[in-house]
């Protein structure tokens, strides 16, 4: 089946720092990658959409300057995480679909940012 | 209201008992829907697909869609404690936006 590909799966960083997450698409092209946050306990909560070759477009609330997505290629979108706060810590998620339409979303393994 | 309702649960089924999880949709034109698994601390894992309506059976699984309800339900038969998870729906009409319900916490009880 499809597989993304995401890593780190967990990282520590200190306040302040900047972190970059990848997210690959290994056996397909993923013209468009959705990114996610989920707190404990919590649903996921969609952040960001990305497409290839054009800007991403974020939900409302999520800090397009502080959460950055480049999606430079059809098989890698990154996220990284800005000037991070333990605010930021969070699990999060990267999902694509393997072609537009009806296929569904196929998610990374996430990783578990831990800011502190 | 929300595009994609479920009940947060928790549910509870003994070993070897049916489980059914239900979800409904505000959307009527979505088209595809999709029921996935998430363990603690873990990704979801998509485990069934539906698309016409009509029920749809992998394995100890079946889904159940009625687009006229706008309704879609998930049934696991001979539940096992590995089945204990959260179960997201998810709904879509052209597959530029994906609508996720809260998620229903099952627990099959040994």
């Amino acid at each position: 089946g499809a597989v993304v590909s995401q890593h780190p799966s967990w990282v520590i960083c200190k306040s302040g720092t900047s972190v970059k997450i990848e997210c690959r698409s290994l056996d397909f092209q993923a013209t468009t990658m959705f990114w996610y946050r989920q707190f404990p306990k919590q649903s996921l909560m969609l952040m960001a959409t990305s497409n290839e070759g054009s800007k991403a477009t974020y939900e409302q609330g999520v800090e397009k300057d502080k959460f950055l997505i480049n999606h430079a290629s059809l098989t890698l979108s990154t996220l990284t995480v800005t000037s991070a706060h333990p605010e930021d810590s969070s699990f999060y998620i990267c999902s694509a679909p393997t072609r537009q339409g009806d296929s569904p979303l196929h998610f990374g393994n996430g990783t578990r940012l831990t800011v502190t | 209201q929300k595009e994609v309702e479920q009940n947060s649960g928790p549910l509870s089924v003994p070993e070897g008992a049916i489980a059914s999880l239900n979800c409904t949709y505000s959307d009527r034109v979505s088209q595809s829907f999709f029921w996935y698994r998430q363990y603690s601390g873990k990704s979801p894992e998509l485990i069934m697909s539906i698309y016409s309506n009509g029920d749809k059976e992998d394995g100890r699984f079946t889904a159940q869609l009625n687009k006229a309800s706008q309704y879609v339900s998930l049934l696991i038969r001979d539940s096992q404690p590995s089945d204990s998870a959260t179960y997201l729906c998810a709904v879509t009409h052209t597959g530029n936006q994906f609508y996720f319900g809260t998620g229903t916490s099952l627990t099959v009880i040994p």
